[in-house]
């Protein structure tokens, strides 16, 4: 059971444009929201995340929208670059749970210049 | 910045056969997690552990098992490879909330 789901599973934009990946979540318990970064041939690295407190979090490029009452969050990469191309994981996880992340499918993000 | 290597970083195994997979952290962390990643299933926790001689099932133990003899170095141990087995396996550690990753180690069960 997919608790951590991702849309779409795969986007091309053009250098400069704003890529926009969407993330849902079923369990009302996910406090926390990271995002992970995973080029091909290396293991996933944090690239940002937010509290539940929040509806909000920037990062330079990277922004992330996160809306408590649908279960849905977004990441927004505004001016992409040809190296933001990769793969991005949405995750999630519940306060007292020993920091266990369940992550969604992933979803492959192409730049072209 | 933590760092997480893992070894092998590929192997080919036979069905049957006995496969380790070993993982090494070196930033003092408590939490460490095995990972498997395929395709179109994203990152799939097989087990865990917060404290040395001790290891947690996580969603898909199934045919794996674990063992952390120190705190800094985390076992996967496949006794009986199966096909279905072959995948990108990836180990991490963390403190707090950010989990660190290995560079994973790709197997082949043939």
């Amino acid at each position: 059971q997919q608790q951590v789901r991702q849309s779409p599973q795969s986007l091309t934009v053009w250098e400069g444009e704003t890529a926009i990946l969407n993330c849902s979540y079923e369990n009302s318990a996910f406090d926390y929201f990271p995002w992970y970064q995973q080029f091909p041939g290396e293991g996933p690295a944090l690239l940002i995340a937010i509290r539940s407190v929040s509806d909000k979090k920037e990062d330079g490029r990277f922004t992330i929208f996160f809306n408590k009452r649908e279960k849905k969050l977004s990441l927004h990469i505004t001016d992409s670059q040809p190296g933001d191309s990769a793969t991005y994981f949405c995750a999630a996880s519940a306060r007292g749970t020993g920091s266990k992340l369940s992550f969604g499918k992933g979803a492959k993000l192409t730049v072209s210049p | 910045e933590a760092a997480v290597t893992q070894s092998p970083r590929s192997k080919v195994a036979v069905t049957g056969g006995k496969v380790t997979l070993s993982c090494h952290q070196t930033n003092n962390h408590d939490y460490m997690y095995w990972y498997r990643q395929d395709t179109g299933h994203g990152l799939r926790l097989i087990h865990y552990s917060y404290v040395a001689d001790s290891t947690e099932k996580g969603d898909i133990p199934d045919g794996y098992k674990a063992s952390r003899p120190s705190q800094e170095n985390f076992s996967l141990i496949l006794e009986l490879a199966s096909l279905s087995q072959t995948a990108v396996y990836f180990c991490a550690s963390s403190e707090g909330d950010t989990q660190y990753f290995g560079p994973g180690t790709r197997l082949l069960v043939l």
